[in-house]
């Protein structure tokens, strides 16, 4: 069964503090994999598309990652306004998602 | 770009009321989703469906039932409201390059 585990559920971290966040799948025959941004009471906002391993995709203080077994989306020197929550997503041979719960990012100034 | 539009952001309703969430979307996309988002138990599917008038069930189908008459529309439809479908309902048509494209949610209560 196609599986996608993020970690860590939480993280706090100050302002300009750089950390990573984790997502590990389980997916027969990868065809993306997704990550976006959620605020409070609003829908998911998309970031960035994976398709290979090796590929890497930057926005601003964002920089999404792939390997064979995982991504990661590595947040440099974050800011107040960077704080969500990072949702990992990823696609096999099916038309759905198969989504991680979520991992809640908090940056304090 | 991709427009998920959902007709209400706020539904208080009473148990036993059968209510209509409605979701459409500008691309012509013939995958569309119904999700409802629940702390610490992530995203859960509740249908989809994959052209007009096809539809298949998701992980919680219980207690919902969806209509797709036309391409650009996707209704989710409580036939009866109980308290634990309290819940933020997420509407999503896919996008090739994005994975999904979401619609900006109804958090629905029912009291």
């Amino acid at each position: 069964e196609d599986q996608v585990t993020q970690s860590p559920e939480a993280l706090r971290l100050q302002e300009g503090e750089s950390s990573s966040l984790n997502c590990s799948y389980t997916v027969s025959g990868l065809r993306g994999l997704f990550w976006y941004r959620q605020d409070p009471g609003k829908g998911p906002e998309f970031l960035f598309t994976l398709y290979s391993a090796g590929e890497e995709k930057e926005k601003e203080r964002l920089k999404a990652t792939l390997t064979k077994k995982e991504s990661f989306l590595h947040i440099t020197a974050p800011k107040p306004e960077d704080s969500a929550t990072y949702l990992c997503a990823a696609q096999g041979g099916s038309e759905k998602l198969v989504f991680g719960k979520g991992m809640k990012l908090t940056v304090n100034p | 770009d991709v427009k998920v539009t959902q007709s209400s952001r706020y539904l208080v309703k009473r148990t036993g009321e059968k209510v209509f969430l409605e979701c459409v979307q500008d691309m012509d996309h013939e995958n569309m989703f119904w999700y409802r988002q629940d702390p610490g138990l992530g995203l859960r599917l509740i249908y989809f469906s994959y052209d007009v008038k096809m539809k298949e069930k998701g992980d919680i189908p219980e207690g919902y039932s969806v209509s797709r008459e036309k391409k650009e529309r996707f209704s989710l439809i409580l036939e009866s409201a109980s308290t634990n479908q309290t819940s933020m309902y997420l509407c999503a048509s896919r996008s090739n390059a994005r994975g999904y494209t979401f619609g900006s949610g109804t958090r629905l209560t029912v009291v």
